[in-house]
């Protein structure tokens, strides 16, 4: 089955740095990749995502990057504001077969004002 | 925010006794999952439904069963509740195939 790493686990940043989390995945079927900010207490957002036919996306201070080739895809997060702070999970799955979705262990991001 | 409500949002319960989750949508979304989420292993998929009374299993789906008799509710169901199913459940759907959006989550704590 998919197996999806994420590194690091947490990373804190000062208010104004830019923050990269990045994600391994093993299963060349997988074609989706979702990134979501879970807030403390709350369910996960979708944040971000991107699709094995695009190498890179774009939302504001938000961009995700995506390497097929080596199986990795990376979260880049500019100007990073306090409320940026937040669990990031990635994820992987076949767009094709809902049962398949894998998610990363989540990054504890901190930005310090 | 899309519209998921989960039901209950917190539950203590015992050991061996039956326990049922709800989740209910607004979004008329054909897809609807569970998941739970526990430290050190994210967020993983137990069972999922791509329609009205189809279901499926995931990763996780042992000691657990769903249903689904409307689009806008599907309901987890634990037959016989034990102390490794403490846990965060949320409830997700997806207009396609893919998770979009999450509810709020309900705490389980089994004793």
């Amino acid at each position: 089955g998919e197996n999806v790493e994420q590194h690091p686990s947490t990373l804190s940043v000062q208010e104004g740095d830019s923050a990269v989390i990045k994600c391994t995945y093993s299963d060349s079927a997988s074609n989706y990749f979702p990134w979501y900010k879970q807030e403390l207490g709350k369910g996960p957002q979708l944040i971000i995502d991107i699709r094995s036919n695009v190498g890179e996306k774009k939302d504001q201070r938000i961009a995700v990057t995506l390497n097929k080739t080596a199986k990795h895809f990376s979260l880049h997060i500019t100007e990073t504001q306090p409320e940026d702070s937040a669990v990031y999970f990635c994820a992987a799955s076949p767009s094709t077969n809902a049962g398949k979705s894998t998610f990363g262990d989540g990054t504890t991001l901190t930005v310090k004002p | 925010d899309a519209g998921i409500t989960q039901s209950p949002r917190h539950k203590v319960t015992e050991t061996g006794t039956p326990v049922t989750l709800r989740c209910h949508q607004t979004e008329n979304h054909r897809y609807m999952y569970w998941y739970r989420q526990d430290p050190g292993h994210g967020l993983r998929l137990i069972h999922y439904s791509y329609g009205v009374k189809d279901t499926d299993k995931g990763e996780v789906s042992d000691g657990y069963s769903v249903s689904r008799s409307k689009t806008e509710d599907f309901l987890l169901t634990l037959e016989s509740a034990t102390s490794s199913q403490t846990s965060v459940y949320f409830c997700a759907i997806g207009a396609g195939q893919e998770t979009q959006y999450f509810g709020p989550g309900t705490r389980l704590l089994v004793l």
